[in-house]
Parts: structure tokens; C-alpha cells; sequence
């Protein structure tokens, strides 16, 4: 089944703990992203990725890093969460490196940072 | 900075009334997409438009693209309780086209 898969579904970790959320496409997709949505304020970009080594930063890249050393791989790491990370986080991918095509997203990652 | 707004925020309607959500944008897209999120699920794309004063429809779904590319909407047909979820539009920014921004979303209830 054609999907992308991220990894936790809901995690509740400590300010400063170091944490990686993982992000996984089968579809070949070469485009890569991840959002993050806060009630209110709809879903923001974060980083995307062109293709394999090649990311770039969205609108609120503060606090993240990505790496795309694999074309299916896409995973988001915060060196050091904070509570105002505490968010729904998801991941999508999309066949090309344009936006004419639409996203397929992951299921989202609850993450409550304390 | 180019923004992206959809009305209204929240609808809430009667099983088998008909539904709108409007998006405009500041700025000129060269497409716009809508995707659907069910309550404790994931965005899923509905369609994308591109082309200037098109319409395309979905069985119940209708969906436009404003002759100036900056406006957009979805009009649903007699909803139905499986219509329920938050609808987004979204376009891609002027500064790169691999950057993709959604607006805000409405929200839609359907009373059975």
C-alpha cells in the first residue's frame, strides 16, 4: 500500500531531551516536507526536500533539523524541544519536485514537550 | 507576506443542506489545491486547479478557481455526516513554487 509512515503517533518528552521523529515514503516520491499544526494557525511548513541531500527551510524552522540521506527517508530531529514545539507534526511527500501535484500525508505525530 | 485565508472559519449545517467554503489568496497562484482532514485524521488531497476560471466537480464536490487565480471554492452538494472534517486550501508561494501554504481551514459539522 502506497503510504508514508511516521513514527511515533504521540510522544510526551522533557524540555531538552533531543528527539527524532521518523518519516518513511514507499511511492518513489521525491519530494518530501514537514508541517507541524497548531489550532488556529493551520498547518506550517517547516522543512521540505527537493531530493536526496538537497532541504531548504519552510516558515518556521526554528528549534528543527531534517536530513534526507535516502530517498524514502525524511526523518525531523529537535536537538532540544521546547514546550512551544508541543504540536501536531506531519510529514508528506509528492511525486515531483514542484507543487502540482498533491501531498500524501502521514498519520501526524502528537507531541507534547514539558 | 502572502497569506492565504479561508471563510468561514466554522459551518455548522443540517444533513442534506448545501455547504461553501471560500479561500482567497494575496497573491496570484498558479494552482490551488484542497485537501480534507477528518477529525483525528490526516490532510488528504482532494484535487488541485489550475487553470484560470476552472471548474471541477467530485460527485457532490464542486470546486472553483477564480478568473484572477486568487480566489477559490468548494461547494458541497446535500451534505452527509461523511462530509464532516475540516477543509483546506492551499497554494504554493510566490518566493518557490516547493513551498506550499495552506490556509486556515473550515471546519464542517453536519447535524443528522
Amino acid at each position: 500500500e502506497a503510504q508514508v509512515t511516521q513514527n511515533p503517533r504521540y510522544l510526551i518528552t522533557v524540555t531538552g531531551k533531543k528527539l527524532t521523529v521518523t518519516c518513511s515514503q514507499n511511492m518513489n516520491h521525491e519530494y518530501m516536507s514537514w508541517y507541524r499544526q497548531d489550532p488556529g494557525l493551520g498547518l506550517r511548513q517547516i522543512y521540505y526536500s527537493m531530493n536526496v541531500e538537497v532541504t531548504d527551510k519552510g516558515d518556521v524552522p526554528e528549534g528543527y533539523k531534517v536530513s534526507r540521506k535516502e530517498k524514502r527517508n525524511f526523518p525531523l530531529i529537535l536537538e532540544s524541544p521546547s514546550p512551544n514545539q508541543t504540536s501536531l507534526y506531519f510529514c508528506a511527500s509528492s511525486l515531483t519536485l514542484s507543487t502540482n501535484y498533491g501531498y500524501t500525508f502521514g498519520s501526524g505525530t502528537r507531541l507534547t514537550v514539558v | 507576506g502572502q497569506q492565504v485565508m479561508q471563510i468561514p472559519q466554522y459551518q455548522h449545517v443540517q444533513e442534506g443542506e448545501d455547504f461553501t467554503t471560500y479561500c482567497n489568496s494575496s497573491t496570484t497562484l498558479s494552482n490551488i489545491q484542497w485537501y480534507k482532514q477528518r477529525p483525528g485524521g490526516h490532510p488528504v488531497f482532494l484535487i488541485q486547479l489550475v487553470k484560470s476560471g476552472e471548474v471541477k466537480k467530485q460527485k457532490r464536490l464542486t470546486f472553483q478557481f477564480g478568473e484572477a487565480k486568487k480566489n477559490s471554492s468548494l461547494h458541497i452538494t446535500a451534505t452527509q455526516t461523511t462530509d464532516v472534517g475540516t477543509y483546506f486550501c492551499a497554494g504554493p508561494k510566490m518566493d518557490s513554487s516547493y513551498k506550499l501554504i495552506f490556509g486556515s481551514g473550515t471546519r464542517l459539522l453536519v447535524r443528522p
